[in-house]
């Protein structure tokens, strides 16, 4: 079974400052998604970026990239350039590839608080 | 607007009284979704359905049923609740193709007492 481990539970950020978000799996898949998600405190879920394991290149949103490393199962969110907007909870996610009946699943990490300081 | 709408938004009932927590989206998305968030757990899926009439469990599906009559729909019931299920609830929606965006529900507060 595959399982996503976020081992910061909160991180601290002075606006305008860059700050690293850890994520790391386990799977025997070559072929799945990766995902972080945005919580506010509105609880609403936000999609930030996601990154197909077959794709090399590191995905980019703006202020948002990620570092895959797909053989040390390792997939961080940086933030560059860090507003107050940003201060939520993250989740990094892993989709499973298709199964044999079509479908797929999704595992979430416990998150990470993230605060951003004025 | 393409969205994800969940009912109720809030919900405090008491242990055993069945309910359902209704989901429905717009999008014609394949691909739908029940969640829980509990603090320190993240989010963990409870069931999910690429199709009509198609469900499959998640990681945490005891005490929860759902069923999928109509693409849109994607209900919630719990026919016994138990302060356990006291949660956070989030029903999402897809396409079911490649790395596809879920859309996500503005959730559910359910309190059992």
């Amino acid at each position: 079974a595959q399982t996503v481990t976020q081992s910061q539970p909160e991180m601290s950020v002075q606006e305008a400052e860059t700050v690293t978000l850890s994520c790391t799996y386990d799977t025997s898949e070559s072929d799945y998604y990766l995902f972080w998600y945005k919580q506010p405190p509105s609880r609403q879920m936000i999609l930030v970026i996601r990154q197909e394991a077959y794709k090399q290149q590191n995905a980019t949103e703006n202020r948002f990239s990620v570092n895959f490393q797909k053989a040390a199962k390792s997939f961080s969110l940086k933030i560059s350039d860090s507003q107050l907007g940003d201060a939520a909870m993250y989740f990094c996610a892993y989709r499973t590839s298709f199964t044999t009946s079509g479908t797929y699943k999704y595992i979430f990490g416990t998150g990470t608080r993230l605060k951003v300081l004025a | 607007e393409a969205q994800v709408t969940q009912n109720p938004r809030y919900l405090i009932t008491v242990t055993g009284k069945k309910l359902t927590v209704t989901c429905s989206q717009n999008m014609n998305h394949e691909y739908m979704s029940w969640y829980r968030q509990d603090p320190g757990l993240g989010l963990r899926q409870i069931y999910y359905s690429m199709n009509v009439e198609v469900t499959d469990k998640g990681d945490v599906p005891e005490g929860y049923k759902v069923s999928r009559k109509e693409k849109r729909n994607f209900p919630l019931i719990l026919e016994s609740p138990s302060p356990n299920q006291t949660s956070l609830y989030f029903c999402a929606s897809s396409t079911g193709t490649g790395a596809d965006t879920q859309y996500f529900g503005p959730g559910t507060r359910l309190t059992v007492l």
